[in-house]
């Protein structure tokens, strides 16, 4: 299967400023997914990155709040903005590779203080 | 509205018993179903799948049985170890040629205790 790298693993940040989590994975891929799990729930879907194309939105998540890049078919950013402490999660990066099942990054779980 | 639901936030099974953990669902576009398992600090892991146009799927100790018309599926561990002890998502994806998002349970805690 693929194998994701994702970073940072954790971080402490203020409240107003931003961060952004980078995605690295060995294997070219179509889509990568970016998730949110926040403390106690489920994952939940942010965005759909397909490169060379716009980043597409779940319904409650915004472009001006989670900008997504995707340079290239091994690669995507999520960039937390403008952060308040209810961003804080832990946030997934995951591609699809269907004899394995979607695979997942070991996640950033972000404190925002 | 949650579309996939895991009712039940834990489960503590003794070492070498079964661990049997349900999940439930509403949306009957859904035709492809996935069990994944998460330790703390880690990505989840993929464990096991299961296509709407079979009952059964079986891979070593973990095995997923699907009702469709009760649109229930569930997930057995026998026999359970220690090391299984973690957090289990189920999840449930339209497949229409891949690169359908996913949806997941809220996660089920297994502890397996000696």
């Amino acid at each position: 299967s693929a194998v994701i790298s994702q970073k940072p693993s954790r971080d402490i940040c203020q409240r107003g400023t931003s961060l952004t989590i980078q995605c690295q994975v060995d294997s070219q891929v179509t889509m990568m997914f970016w998730y949110r799990q926040q403390p106690g729930q489920s994952l939940t879907l942010i965005a759909t990155a397909n490169q060379g194309s716009e980043a597409t939105y779940e319904s409650g998540f915004v472009i001006d709040k989670f900008p997504i890049s995707r340079p290239n078919l091994t690669f995507s950013t999520l960039t937390v903005s403008n952060m308040s402490p209810e961003d804080s999660s832990i946030y997934l990066c995951s591609v699809e590779w269907w004899d394995y099942g979607y695979t997942f990054g070991s996640g950033t779980r972000l404190t925002v203080v | 509205d949650q579309q996939v639901k895991q009712n039940s936030p834990s489960l503590s099974v003794q070492e070498g018993r079964i661990s049997i953990l349900n999940c439930d669902y509403t949306n009957s576009m859904f035709d492809y179903f996935l069990w994944y398992k998460k330790y703390p600090a880690e990505g989840p892991t993929f464990l096991i799948s299961i296509s709407s146009i079979k009952d059964k799927n079986e891979d070593g100790r973990f095995t997923v049985f699907l009702n469709k018309s009760a649109k229930h599926l569930s997930l057995h561990i026998v026999p359970s170890q220690p090391g299984d002890s973690a957090v289990y998502f189920c999840a449930a994806t339209t497949y229409a040629g891949g690169g359908n998002k996913l949806t997941f349970g809220t996660g089920t805690q297994l502890k397996v205790e000696l």
